[in-house]
């Protein structure tokens, strides 16, 4: 089974700095997809950003960015410039490629609260 | 507004209530799932609906009866529960064979059981 580790279960920014999150996770599969949601305090959750595995540079939205590193089963968040509507849970997910079912896990999320 | 809308955004049961979750999706996706968020817990995925069939039941008590009438609309038929059960109840939904889209969710029903 695949298990999802956000080791930091707060953290917090200025405003206008950088933040990075962390996320490791397990599996045995080569194939598979990571993503990062956010959940303000309007409790809808968000995609943020997603990643292949099979793919090699890091995705990118804006001001968030991934740093995949596949062999490490690492897969942490940039947040850049951040701002005050940046505070939220994020949570960190996986889920298995086509034939591994459609599930996604999720880690135990990190709280983040921008400062201003 | 994601195009995932659940209703009601708030409820208040007691034990011996009946009470039902709703879930509906515009996206024309083909699977849809009920998450439930506790405090200090990671998410936990409850059910599992793909093409309106149910293909996970994650240990979830009985007090808790999923219902997918077709793959817009999901329900969960609450009954007897516990007080231990309040919590954000999510649905979302996703297009099973595009997994790089992820999940769409809902805004989720706060539930507390008095």
């Amino acid at each position: 089974a695949q298990t999802v580790t956000q080791s930091q279960p707060e953290m917090s920014v200025q405003e206008a700095e950088t933040v990075t999150l962390s996320c490791t996770y397990d599996t045995s599969e080569n194939n598979y997809y990571l993503f990062w949601y956010k959940q303000p305090p309007s409790r809808q959750m968000i995609l943020v950003i997603r990643q292949e595995a099979y793919k090699q540079q890091n995705a990118t939205e804006n001001r968030f960015s991934v740093n995949f590193q596949k062999a490490a089963k690492s897969f942490s968040l940039k947040i850049s410039d951040s701002q005050l509507g940046d505070t939220a849970m994020y949570f960190c997910a996986f889920r298995g490629g086509l034939n591994a079912g459609n599930m996604l896990t999720f880690g135990g999320g990190t709280r983040l609260m921008v400062k201003p | 507004e994601t195009g995932v809308t659940q209703t009601p955004r708030h409820l208040v049961m007691g034990m011996t209530n009946k009470k039902s979750l709703k879930c509906e999706q515009h996206l024309g996706h083909n699977a849809m799932y009920w998450y439930k968020q506790s405090a200090k817990k990671p998410l936990e995925l409850m059910f599992v609906y793909n093409f309106k069939e149910q293909t996970e039941n994650n240990s979830v008590p009985s007090r808790f009866s999923p219902e997918c009438p077709n793959s817009s609309h999901l329900f969960l038929h609450l009954h007897t529960l516990q007080p231990e059960d309040s919590a954000l109840y999510l649905c979302a939904s996703s297009q099973e064979d595009r997994p790089i889209y992820g999940y769409t969710f809902g805004s989720g029903t706060r539930l507390t059981v008095v």
